[in-house]
């Protein structure tokens, strides 16, 4: 079946300084799925950060980017400088489309810690 | 702005009760879902309903069940819980099948 792989469990990272959390996917039953990372803040629910459905397209939110890569199957989520307020649980989904209805498929999250 | 609603927040409850969660969205949507989260914290889909009609049924024991009133609402029954059921329900609106899903704050489910 399909797939989502977050490799780090954890990062943190000083503020203002570059963040990279890496996301694979394997995506059997559609050849190009869409693709999301999705963000909960402590205290809050899961929310859309950002989605991309075409590959090779870039989606950008809060100043977070990530870019639908197809040859390699990544979709990794980057920002130049984090603040504290980005602390918080990152996930990658993609989602299974068609005739089943659509499912997300999650990583298993990355949890992010930002520090002054 | 919340929008997708769940009741209860937390929940405990003995080996072998009845539960029952519930899901309200006031979105205007017209497809719901579960997912459950467990303590290794994966997020899976359950189900998923389509006006009504169920069109996802992971493969979940049978002792869960999803009710669909309307489709604004759509709650889960667990009629016999086991310790593994412990963990957070998530619920999921969506217009349509194709477009992002939004989540409920989730119910933590507790089985002692």
């Amino acid at each position: 079946g399909d797939s989502v792989t977050q490799t780090e469990g954890q990062v943190t990272v000083s503020e203002s300084k570059s963040l990279i959390i890496n996301c694979t996917y394997s995506a059997t039953s559609i050849g190009y799925p869409n693709l999301f990372w999705y963000v909960r803040y402590p205290g809050e629910g899961l929310q859309l950060l950002l989605k991309v459905i075409t590959a090779g397209q870039k989606g950008s939110s809060r100043g977070f980017e990530a870019t639908y890569n197809k040859e390699a199957t990544s979709f990794h989520l980057q920002k130049a400088s984090v603040q504290e307020s980005d602390s918080a649980v990152y996930y990658c989904a993609l989602s299974e489309t068609a005739s089943s209805g659509q499912k997300l498929v999650f990583g298993q999250g990355t949890i992010l810690k930002v520090y002054l | 702005e919340t929008a997708v609603f769940q009741t209860p927040n937390y929940h405990v409850t003995q080996v072998g009760n009845e539960v029952s969660f519930n899901c309200k969205q006031t979105l205007g949507h017209d497809t719901m879902y579960w997912y459950k989260q467990d303590s290794k914290k994966l997020l899976k889909i359950m189900f998923s309903y389509n006006n009504k009609q169920l069109i996802v049924n992971e493969t979940v024991p049978r002792r869960f069940s999803p009710q669909s009133s309307d489709k604004a609402h759509l709650n889960l029954r667990i009629k016999s819980v086991e310790p593994e059921d412990s963990a957070v329900y998530l619920c999921a609106s969506s217009l349509d099948r194709v477009y992002e899903q939004y989540f409920g704050p989730g119910t933590r489910l507790t089985v002692l």
